[in-house]
């Protein structure tokens, strides 16, 4: 059964490093998500892309965080500097594309900054 | 602006006991609402969604626009259903599902 992927599972960085995440959704999904989950609460969307264009990027931390998807297939979501205040469980979706279809996710990254 | 409400953090009940996890949401037009599920050490995966009116694994959920309302209902929770559930909702047209921040059914035998 196709899944999504992300890599790492975890990461342990230190404060004001750069960090990286990376996401490799099932074939033929034309859009992608990134999600922030703060322990305690649900995923937060930080932005969707449709093939390699970004669609919504309004919740992200643009002065820290970047996101791209070249080739409209895999994506790298980047944060730096990294703050005490970004440890989180990130995770990757994907979809279809068509209105309403069901978002389908991968496992996520837990990112601890210290 | 569109938002998911899940006001139980945690629902406790007895194996055999009706569940009921409670889900409103607020969105200026015609929503697409879901019901997500994270079992423990899986990742989250589609439980339901009310444009399909199915019965998923026993649970049930009716849209009630009136009451802006969307909860999930199974009449006898079984321990497998132990985890974490979230409320999620897409406006018309919109691809962006927005979550509700979850509620952790526990069925204790």
């Amino acid at each position: 059964e196709a899944e999504v992927a992300q890599s790492p599972r975890y990461k342990i960085t230190e404060k004001s490093q750069a960090v990286a995440f990376w996401c490799d959704p099932i074939s033929g999904h034309a859009t992608l998500y990134w999600y922030r989950q703060i322990l305690g609460q649900g995923p937060e969307l930080l932005v969707q892309f449709q093939d390699e264009s970004v669609v919504d990027d309004s919740q992200l931390p643009k002065d820290r965080f970047s996101a791209e998807r070249l080739k409209g297939v895999d994506s790298t979501l980047k944060i730096q500097p990294a703050e005490l205040g970004d440890s989180a469980m990130y995770l990757c979706a994907s979809s279809l594309g068509t209105v309403n279809t069901e978002a389908f996710f991968g496992q996520g990254t837990r990112l601890t900054v210290v | 602006a569109q938002r998911v409400t899940q006001p139980e953090k945690l629902l406790s009940v007895f194996k055999g006991a009706p569940v009921e996890l409670k889900c409103n949401y607020s969105y200026s037009g015609s929503p697409e609402l879901f019901w997500y599920v994270q079992y423990s050490r899986q990742r989250l995966q589609l439980l339901l969604r009310h444009i399909s009116r199915e019965s998923i694994k026993g649970f049930t959920a009716d849209l009630n626009k009136g009451e802006t309302s969307f909860h999930l209902k199974k009449p006898f929770a079984q321990e497998e259903d132990s985890a974490m559930y979230y409320c999620a909702l897409s406006g018309t047209g919109s691809y962006i599902p927005t979550f509700g921040r979850g509620t952790s059914l526990i069925v204790h035998p």
